[in-house]
């Protein structure tokens, strides 16, 4: 089967830990997201990279930290300086559609709790 | 103002009935329209995409662009409880092609 894993489904860390949360994908996508979703804001793009070895900030970037040296994993780390990383993280990978514009794919998501 | 918009509901309709998820946008670059449904602790999964105005139809469901408006919309005919999901709204701009832009989401409820 085709797709995207994330693990662990859910975790819970004491503040300040930092935290790393694993994202695998085997569709071949060279592209790859991290988002996070809170209750009514949407998803917002923390990282992403479009090929292995390089990767660029979204819109949220600080208080996190991505590594892409593989094509198929691209993890997240949640440092101690995220001040509110209680949330619903998401990694997704993209293909391009006919006409333009493209896909994302998404993962099952990982919730993180932190007390 | 949030680039793009979406009433986030909770919206609760009997079994059966016509649904409306509207979202509006700001930008103007806005290209590509995308209809995303995510299922409670899931994550979201794409149902439509369209990139011109009009409407683009998929089964029970129908996606509507209004460029002139900023606006998009997507129908659901003949509800069925197993579209109880959260509806996303999503959008690439041609002069950023690399993000996609999400709305917050509506939350549906169809009631047997």
């Amino acid at each position: 089967d085709g797709g995207i894993t994330q693990s662990p489904k859910y975790l819970f860390r004491k503040e300040g830990q930092n935290v790393t949360l694993s994202c695998e994908q085997n569709l071949n996508h060279d592209a790859m997201y991290w988002y996070r979703q809170d209750p009514g804001q949407g998803l917002r793009l923390i990282y992403y990279s479009q090929i292995v070895n390089d990767f660029q900030k979204g819109d949220i970037a600080e208080g996190y930290s991505v590594s892409r040296e593989k094509k198929e994993s691209f993890p997240l780390t949640v440092t101690s300086a995220q001040k509110n990383p209680t949330a619903f993280y998401l990694c997704a990978s993209s293909r391009v559609l006919g006409g333009g514009g493209y896909e994302q794919y998404f993962g099952p998501g990982t919730r993180l709790t932190v007390t | 103002q949030k680039e793009v918009e979406q009433d986030p509901g909770p919206l609760s309709v009997p079994e059966g009935a016509i649904v409306s998820l509207n979202c509006t946008y700001s930008n103007s670059a806005f290209q590509y329209f995308m209809w995303y449904r995510q299922y409670s602790r899931k994550g979201p999964e794409l149902l439509m995409y369209t990139y011109s105005s009009g409407n683009k139809e998929d089964g029970r469901f129908t996606a509507q662009v209004d460029k002139s408006s900023k606006y998009i919309s997507l129908f659901i005919r003949d509800s069925q409880p197993s579209d109880s999901a959260t509806y996303l709204c999503a959008m690439i701009a041609r002069t950023s092609y690399d993000k996609v832009i999400f709305g917050p989401g509506t939350s549906l409820s169809v009631i047997p």
